[in-house]
């Protein structure tokens, strides 16, 4: 299994400024995965993050919106930008530990609110 | 593309009954993995249980067990004697087998309420 930091853990932000979210895992993971989670809604993958390269953004997300970081492989940082209050959602990392087989871990999550 | 549906957006059980929530997918892949993943008011997405495509034996895990119809691209989720901490978003998850695997596809969640 693996453990997951997600801090904050909540934050209300003034539109135009950026949050920078950060996810620690206690051990080493070659892929983390950030999803955000609208109010009442399903989890959308914004972007795979690789150690060593650039991240995978998906459909609609982009890198200049949402930057991020993957220093090591315990370690990755999501940076929402220029926040509008349709930023407002729930932001997830997980992980894959391949030897659950295919299980993912999931951080608590922050809640994010633009104002 | 892969897709996951549950057309319960909301359930209510009684404490102790039991309760089955739905869930359909569609893939054109022969294997794959499902879950199901409980989100309580906590935030904390917490795995329930999870199935492997080429497995014909449906998974348990204590109160918890999958209906698997691989044919019918369906997993259904029934928990027994249910709980008060039972009571959560509950969502069916997709991956692919190989690849991206923690590259999940999720369905909209059914939120499911147990009255004591």
């Amino acid at each position: 299994s693996a453990v997951i930091s997600q801090k904050p853990s909540r934050d209300i932000c003034q539109r135009g400024t950026s949050l920078t979210i950060q996810c620690q895992v206690d051990s080493q993971v070659t892929m983390m995965f950030w999803y955000r989670q609208q109010p009442g809604q399903s989890l959308t993958l914004i972007a795979t993050a690789n150690q060593g390269s650039e991240a995978t953004y998906e459909s609609g997300f982009v890198i200049d919106k949402f930057p991020i970081s993957r220093p090591n492989l315990t370690f990755s940082t999501l940076t929402v930008s220029n926040m509008s209050p349709e930023d407002s959602s729930i932001y997830l990392c997980s992980v894959e530990v391949l030897r659950t087989g295919a299980e993912a871990f999931f951080g608590q999550g922050t809640r994010l609110t633009v104002v | 593309a892969q897709t996951v549906t549950q057309s319960q957006p909301e359930m209510s059980v009684q404490e102790a009954e039991t309760v089955t929530l739905s869930c359909t997918y569609d893939t054109s892949e022969s294997d794959y993995y499902l879950f199901w993943y409980k989100q309580p008011p906590s935030r904390q997405m917490i795995l329930v249980i999870r199935q492997e495509a080429y497995k014909q034996q449906n998974a348990t895990e204590n109160r918890f067990s999958v209906n698997f119809q691989k044919a019918a691209k369906s997993f259904s989720l029934k928990i027994s004697d249910s709980q008060l901490g039972d009571a959560a978003m509950y969502f069916c998850a997709y991956s692919d087998y190989g690849g991206s695997q923690g590259n999940l596809i999720f369905g909209k969640g059914t939120k499911l309420s147990v009255k004591p």
